[in-house]
C-alpha cells in the first residue's frame, strides 16, 4: 500500500516567520501536488513537481520534490495571516489515482 | 474557463433518510470526476470516480452509490443515511491523468 505521510500534523507559529511541511513516502511516485485548503472550501491545486530535485517558487512558497522522487518539502518565508490553512499533499498511485497525505493544519498568528 | 458546482452547500438529514448531492461541471468535455469525503481537518478519501457516462468505479464498500447520467454531472446518492456517513464532501474533476484535481466547493453533510 503506497502512503503519503505528512508532517507536522499541526504548526501553530507567529507572522514573519519561516516554516517547513513535509511529505514522506516510501514509495516512488511519478509526481506529486501540493494544495491548500481554507475551512469551509474545496482544496486549490499550488504545485505539481515531476522532477526529481525540481524546486518551483510560487511568491514566498518554495515546493522541492526529492531527488529519488519519494518526497517533498514546502517551505514559506515570511508568514503571513494569509497562509493560514490546511496543506494536503498528494500523488499518482500505480492505479492512477491520486493518493493523499492527511495534511498540515497551519496557523499564522497576527 | 473551467468551473464546477455542488449543491446544496449544507444539508442536516436524519438517519434513514435518502441522499442525492450534485456536482456539474463546465467548459470542459469528458473529463474524469470524483467524489471524496474528508473528515474534520484531514485528508481525502476517495469514495467514487468516473472517466465516462455510465463508467462509475467505487473504492470505498458502503451504502452509498454514484451515477453520472450526463458527461459533467455527477451525483453522489444513498437510500438510507447512517450517522457514519457525516462528513465534507467533495466533488472534482480532472484531465485523462489523475494528477492535477480541481475541487467545487463541497457539502457540509450532518446526519442526526
Amino acid at each position: 500500500t503506497q502512503l503519503l505521510e505528512q508532517s507536522p500534523q499541526f504548526l501553530s507559529i507567529q507572522e514573519g516567520e519561516n516554516l517547513t511541511v513535509y511529505c514522506n513516502s516510501s514509495s516512488v511516485f511519478s509526481s506529486l501536488q501540493w494544495y491548500r485548503q481554507e475551512p469551509g472550501e474545496g482544496p486549490v491545486l499550488l504545485v505539481t513537481v515531476v522532477t526529481g530535485g525540481e524546486v518551483k517558487k510560487l511568491k514566498r512558497l518554495t515546493f522541492q520534490f526529492g531527488d529519488a522522487r519519494k518526497d517533498s518539502s514546502l517551505h514559506i518565508t515570511a508568514a503571513q495571516p494569509g497562509d493560514t490553512g490546511l496543506y494536503l499533499c498528494a500523488a499518482e498511485d500505480s492505479n492512477y489515482q491520486l493518493i493523499w497525505g492527511a495534511g498540515t493544519k497551519l496557523i499564522i498568528k497576527p | 474557463s473551467q468551473t464546477i458546482h455542488q449543491w446544496p452547500a449544507t444539508l442536516v438529514q436524519p438517519v434513514g433518510s435518502p441522499l442525492s448531492l450534485e456536482c456539474t461541471v463546465e467548459g470542459t468535455s469528458n473529463p474524469n470526476l470524483y467524489w471524496y469525503r474528508q473528515a474534520a481537518g484531514r485528508g481525502l478519501q476517495l469514495l467514487f470516480y468516473s472517466v465516462g457516462i455510465g463508467q462509475i468505479s467505487s473504492e470505498v464498500p458502503q451504502n452509498l452509490s454514484a451515477s453520472r447520467p450526463q458527461d459533467r454531472q455527477f451525483i453522489l446518492s444513498s437510500k438510507k443515511l447512517l450517522l457514519s456517513d457525516s462528513g465534507f464532501y467533495l466533488c472534482a474533476w480532472g484531465g485523462t491523468s489523475a494528477y492535477e484535481q480541481y475541487f467545487g466547493p463541497g457539502t457540509r453533510l450532518t446526519v442526526t
